[in-house]
């Protein structure tokens, strides 16, 4: 069975400090995704990458960096110099890859991220 | 970015009464549709897959008698939450796949539902 596991229910921190959230995951797939979205108040989910699990560098997209470890099935997201727009609840997730799989996106738990001026 | 909309955005009704949320995807067509549920600070929970043109597949404890959903097109899917009450009260969010290179799932602006 596919599952994740964020560990950390809420992060506060001040305002240009640094953020990781960390995200566990299992599954018996071969092939599979992993995601990070962005979940703002207004509730619409915001896409912000996708890893093939057989693609395990890091990325780095501005302030955003991503660190993917298999042999810890970990998929930890980091935000250097936060802000306060960063608040938000964010979401790992994983699903099966492939055309002939269903495609079903299992979701973490969240992390509720407040960045305090 | 694909787009995929949903409507309404907000709905509140009676309770005993049904309620339709439509999901389309405006400028491609979707192999499959999924439909999630979000109570308030949760996460989203995978209710059913729909394949266009046949039946959908739900997802365990979920009540496909009280939850239909009718996927009649590659750019529409429709959940209707038949006799409605107050712990139907929710975030509905759907995704659609788009088969292509890049295979992708899109997820839409969400429907927020209160049943009073």
């Amino acid at each position: 069975a596919q599952k994740v596991t964020q560990a950390q229910t809420e992060i506060s921190v001040v305002e240009k400090e640094d953020v990781t959230l960390d995200c566990v995951y299992e599954t018996r797939d071969t092939t599979y995704y992993l995601f990070w979205y962005k979940q703002p108040p207004s509730g619409e989910l915001v896409f912000l990458i996708r890893r093939n699990s057989f693609d395990e560098q890091n990325e780095i997209s501005g302030r955003y960096s991503w660190n993917f470890q298999k042999s810890t099935s970990s998929f930890n997201f980091t935000i250097t110099a936060s802000q306060v727009v960063d608040s938000a609840v964010y979401f790992c997730a994983l699903s099966e890859a492939g055309y002939s799989s269903a495609s079903k996106i299992i979701f973490g738990s969240g992390t509720r991220l407040s960045i305090r001026p | 970015g694909a787009v995929v909309s949903q409507h309404p955005s907000r709905v509140i009704c009676k309770s005993g009464t049904s309620v339709k949320i439509e999901c389309r995807s405006l400028d491609f067509q979707a192999t499959t549709m999924f439909w999630y549920r979000q109570f308030p600070k949760q996460s989203l929970m995978l209710m059913a897959t729909s394949n266009e043109g046949s039946k959908a597949t739900y997802e365990q404890g979920v009540e496909k008698d009280k939850f239909l959903i009718n996927h009649a097109s590659l750019t529409l899917s429709t959940l209707t939450v038949t006799s409605a009450h107050p712990e139907d009260s929710s975030f509905y969010i759907c995704s659609a796949r788009w088969g292509g290179p890049t295979d992708t799932q899109y997820f839409g602006p969400g429907t927020r539902l209160t049943v009073l």
